[in-house]
């Protein structure tokens, strides 16, 4: 059964990057059938992709967080992670790494869907 | 503001049948695939619909989804008190290069 676990701070400072490891187990994340994403839930409120790697180094970007993000997948590890720079309050959110299964040819994965996501970790900005 | 439509909340009494809608546009529904998750309180979001109508494995078969033009529509038939969950829609959106999600609907069992 494969399984997610996301990992890192529970809180940063105004200004300060927010970086969060996921670590998957059971699964490959070398699979070349997979991207793999983080996607973000603010409290309170909705769910708001964040972005999406392939192994290979192929990302997606949700493009009003494209300036801040950079996801980066260490296979040795298995393990893929966030990085969000310059954070305010309003990325006080609970961040989830989840698996993109999709099916089709081609990129991007248009017939994808989040398969498996991790428990969710709360980050909280803050002075 | 979400890129998908949904409505806010939406109830129903055990045993009856409850739709929730999610509106887009041609460059996300319109053009591809709508997934639905469920998000119980408290805890991550599941999968519950994916693609063309399927359901992952233990998702019973009282869930349903429909889609037209850039409208799609979830279905939930003999409600239970174990469905009171947050719905989400989601699809790919050619313009944004990107996921989009609905903003959620808050399902009451009355």
């Amino acid at each position: 059964q494969l399984q997610l676990q996301e990992s890192g701070p529970g809180l940063v400072k105004p200004s300060d990057s927010l970086s969060l490891t996921c670590t998957v187990s059971g699964g490959s994340i070398s699979s070349s059938t997979y991207f793999w994403g983080w996607i973000r839930q603010p409290p309170g409120m909705g769910l708001e992709w964040i972005g999406s790697m392939f192994y290979s180094g192929s990302t997606y970007y949700n493009p009003s967080l494209r300036s801040r993000v950079t996801i980066s997948v260490d296979p040795s590890k298995n393990q893929f992670s966030l990085k969000l720079s310059s954070v305010t309050a309003a990325d006080t959110a609970v961040y989830y790494c989840a698996r993109l299964d999709y099916y089709g040819s081609g990129t991007p994965p248009r017939r994808g869907y989040f398969d498996y996501w991790g428990q969710g970790t709360l980050v909280t900005v803050s002075s | 503001q979400s890129v998908l439509t949904q409505p806010p909340s939406a109830s129903g009494t055990p045993g009856q049948r409850v739709t929730i809608s999610c509106s887009g546009s041609s460059s996300n529904i319109g053009t591809n695939t709508v997934n639905w998750y469920q998000q119980l309180p408290g805890t991550a979001p599941k999968l519950l619909i994916f693609g063309d109508s399927q359901r992952p494995s233990g998702v019973p078969d009282r869930f349903s989804d429909s889609k037209s033009d850039t409208s799609a529509s979830l279905a939930i038939s003999g409600l239970r008190s174990e469905d009171e969950a947050d719905y989400y829609c989601a699809a790919w959106d050619d313009s944004l290069n990107g996921w989009v999600f609905g903003g959620g609907t808050k399902l009451t069992v009355l």
